[in-house]
């Protein structure tokens, strides 16, 4: 299996543009969760899902925020308009059960200048 | 409410042991422990659920115990492969994973 997927690896974009975040997890995983990592945060839990639809969503910093499932192999999240705090390493990760290891992508290293 | 992790670093020499603790607020079904290299992804070393067992992981083993909510990481005899951070991460109800501030290992020759 090629694992969870994300893209792009690195982006780069001026403050008030949209950036979306894809992923592919991995086939057959029933849940995918995103979270952002910072130095001065740490590692956050933003939101995720089972069987394509949000559990909890709670992490969610702002309503700029949105994240979407559309079917069990594929999610994305969308920042609208992105601030330069929004600049962070965003995970995504998935499982295959309730309690079960989390296996990562490779994440997404956003600047937003 | 994140996992707290004590302590924030450590430094080591190949061969020594050191033990690096995690502690929630809340009630635990279970406790979580991740490596994550520099540049790389967090990657799973162990799951350790309510009964206060004990995993090991190549000589890297920890406890858990649910009435203190308490877990405990112990590097054993470390290698230089061992240097990274480490989360821990509680989970209460639900699938929710939270991690702790991790701590950062750096085993020297």
């Amino acid at each position: 299996d090629a694992g969870v997927i994300q893209s792009p690896r690195h982006e780069v974009t001026e403050m008030g543009q949209e950036v979306t975040l894809r992923c592919k997890p991995i086939s057959g995983h029933d849940y995918l969760f995103w979270y952002r990592q910072t130095m001065m945060r740490g590692l956050e839990l933003l939101i995720y899902f089972n069987n394509n639809v949000p559990i909890d969503d709670s992490g969610m910093p702002e309503d700029r925020f949105s994240a979407k499932m559309p079917n069990a192999s594929f999610s994305t999240l969308k920042i609208q308009p992105s601030e330069p705090r929004d600049s962070a390493v965003y995970f995504c990760a998935s499982s295959s059960q309730q309690g079960q290891k989390l296996f990562f992508g490779s994440g997404t290293q956003l600047s937003v200048l | 409410q994140q996992p707290v992790q004590s302590p924030q670093a450590v430094i080591l020499r190949e061969g020594e042991d050191a033990v690096i603790n995690c502690s929630s607020s809340k009630a635990l079904y279970s406790v979580h422990w991740y490596r994550q290299k520099h540049g790389e992804a967090p990657v799973f070393l162990m799951i350790l659920l309510k009964g206060g067992e004990q995993k090991g992981h190549e000589k890297i083993s920890a406890s858990f115990n649910e009435k203190k909510q308490q877990s405990s990481l112990y590097l054993t005899a470390s290698q230089l492969s061992y240097s990274g951070t480490y989360f821990c991460g509680d989970k209460a109800a639900g699938n929710k994973l939270t991690f702790g501030g991790g701590t950062r290992v750096l085993v020297k020759p």
